[in-house]
């Protein structure tokens, strides 16, 4: 069974703190993807990846970074997280179309 | 990078009834998807669409890819209550760098 893990499920971090999202897919998928989700806007593209140590932006890469060392784990990192990032983050997993598989999500608060 | 507009935004309907919903773009896409979230949950794939007119049904759910290659439906059939959750669109212009609509969020009245 397709599985896509994220580290946490709810985190809280203050202000300008360096935070870790992680994402690991157990499918040996080439792709991994990176979205936040805020209500009324759906699902927006921060960062993806097509192998290993290989990254592209998607269209909001501001203020995040993302690191691939490994197939399997594709980490978000937010460099001073600010109280705008506060969000729903979504990773995702494929091995091309037709469809990403999505894990659980982290509800991230920034204070 | 853009938005899809999906609509409608939200539905409460009664269990039983037909649910139908759209998304419509600016931009041709190769490929238009359909996912469903439950609350807690990732979206999850429900329809892949590949061709322009193209009608492709899941069970008491369908979907059609536009003739113009800017829109889709999704119309699910006798709603139950596992129906219930927010349901996306989402555009693929071939590079899996997906472009998502607002959602649909499907409340079922008892």
């Amino acid at each position: 069974d397709v599985k896509v893990t994220q580290s946490s499920r709810y985190l809280v971090k203050r202000t300008g703190e360096k935070v870790f999202l992680e994402c690991v897919q157990d499918m040996d998928h080439e792709n991994m993807f990176w979205y936040r989700q805020d209500p009324g806007l759906g699902l927006r593209l921060i960062y993806f990846s097509y192998d290993v140590k290989m990254k592209e932006k998607g269209d909001i890469p501001e203020g995040y970074s993302v690191s691939r060392e490994k197939k399997e784990r594709f980490s978000l990192i937010l460099e001073s997280a600010s109280t705008s990032q506060t969000s729903m983050y979504l990773c995702a997993s494929s091995q091309g179309p037709p469809g990403q598989y999505f894990g659980p999500g982290t509800r991230l608060t920034v204070t | 990078g853009q938005q899809l507009n999906q609509s409608p935004q939200s539905m409460f309907i009664q269990e039983g009834e037909d649910v139908s919903m759209n998304c419509t773009s600016s931009s041709i896409f190769n490929t238009w998807l359909w996912y469903k979230q439950d609350p807690g949950e990732g979206p999850v794939l429900l329809i892949a669409l590949y061709k322009a007119g193209e009608l492709t049904s899941n069970g008491r759910l369908t979907a059609q890819f536009g003739i113009t290659r800017k829109d889709s439906f999704l119309n699910i059939s006798a709603s139950i209550p596992s129906d219930v959750g927010i349901y996306f669109c989402a555009g693929d212009f071939g590079n899996e760098k997906l472009t998502f609509g607002t959602g649909t969020r499907l409340t079922i009245i008892p």
